[in-house]
This record gives structure tokens, sequence and C-alpha cells, in this order.
């Protein structure tokens, strides 16, 4: 069964990098058959769709995040990445990694981790 | 963008009641490409229907999808107490975005 574990800081000061990363179990990045995803849900909110690294090096992003963030590849450890721009408190949120298959351009997500808040304050 | 607006905000039931859950899109949803996701609090979503009205594998038939367009449905035919959870839609058929939520609570 595939497990995503992420881990990084839970307090990041405003105007830092947040960094954070997904560690993926039973299923490896370098191949072919899911996107690699960062979803975030600030706290009451709904979620919202970061990007995804898919195992060929592409990336694809959320226009409104776009030039504040960089997901990348770590194929030698199997994990994945989300760099994040001067960050602001609105960029409080729980960070989740997530696996959707690579059968669209797009896609749905069928493997969560389990989340992890991320508290932008000084 | 393809904004998605999900209705009602809270649905108020009593186990065994029948839960009817609307999600509109903005403008059509590129091939149905629709899913339904339950979330408990403090747990991450779980993927429920994909393609507008396939279900995901392991979740029960008492869940069922439907809608076209930009009129999509979730239906809980009858409700358990483990089905009262915050309820989201998320398009896939452009750049990913999910609907606000459906809060039911239990009446």
């Amino acid at each position: 069964q595939v497990h995503l574990q992420e881990s990084g800081p839970g307090l990041v000061s405003p105007s830092q990098t947040l960094s954070l990363t997904c560690a993926v179990s039973d299923a490896s990045i370098s191949r072919r058959g899911y996107f690699w995803n960062w979803i975030r849900q600030p706290p009451g909110k709904p979620l919202e769709w970061i990007g995804f690294f898919y195992y060929n090096g592409a990336t694809r992003y959320n226009p409104s995040f776009r030039g504040r963030v960089t997901i990348s590849g770590d194929t030698s450890n199997n994990q994945f990445s989300l760099k994040m721009t001067s960050v602001t408190a609105a960029d409080t949120a729980v960070y989740f990694c997530a696996g959707g298959p690579d059968l669209l351009e797009f896609p749905f997500f069928d493997l969560w981790s389990q989340g992890s808040l991320v508290t932008v304050s000084s | 963008e393809i904004v998605l607006t999900q209705s009602p905000g809270t649905l108020s039931l009593s186990p065994g009641e029948r839960a009817t859950l609307s999600c509109r899109a903005s403008q059509r949803v590129p091939g149905n490409y629709l899913a339904w996701y339950l979330q408990k609090p403090g747990q991450a979503p779980r993927l429920l229907i994909n393609g507008a009205s396939r279900r995901a594998t392991g979740i029960p038939d008492k869940f069922s999808g439907s809608g076209s367009g930009r009129d999509f449905t979730l239906t809980i035919s009858r409700l358990e107490p483990e089905d009262f959870a915050v309820y989201y839609c998320q398009q896939y058929g452009g750049s990913p975005t999910f609907g606000q939520g459906t809060k039911v609570e239990i009446k």
C-alpha cells in the first residue's frame, strides 16, 4: 500500500521560505503512473491545489502561486519537495502531499499524506 | 479558472436519511472530470468518486455521483454515523480546483 509522509518545519517566519518534503513508500516517483502533488488547506477553509511533479521532471503549478512556488523531485530518495518563497500569514495551512493517476493532463487525488500544519508567524 | 460552488453549505439530516449534495461549475467541466471527497476533522480527504460517477476502490454503493456539464450531484442513499463529515467536489478538466465544501451534520 502506497504511503506518503511529509516532513518539515511547523513554524516559518514571514517573508522566509517554506520548505516541505514528502517521502513516498511502495511507489516510485521516477516511473510513470502518478503525478505527485502538494495541496493545502488554511484553517477552516477549503482545499487548494498548489502543483505537481511528474516522473520526467515536468511540473505544473496553480497560476495563483506562479513565481512563488517550486516543486522538485529527488529520485535517489524517492521523495518530492515544495518550496514557497516570501510567505505571509495567509500561507498558514495544513499542507498535504498527494498522488493522482497520470490518466489525463491533470489528476484527481487518491493517495494522501496525513497533513502537516505550517504556521507563518514571527 | 473553473470555480466550483457547492450547496447547501450545511445539510442537517438524521441517520438513515438520504443526502443530496450539489456542485455547480462556473463553466462546463471538460470531460465531466469531476471528483468527490469526504473529509473528517483532522484527517486527509478520501476519494469517493471520480469521472463524475465512478466509485473509487473500496467505496460502498451507498455513494453515487451523477451530472454533466456544469451541474453535478453526490447522493448518499442512507446516512450512517461515519458519513457525517465535510464533502468536497474537485474538477480536473483544467487546473484543479475544489469547491468550498458541504458539511453533513447530524440533525
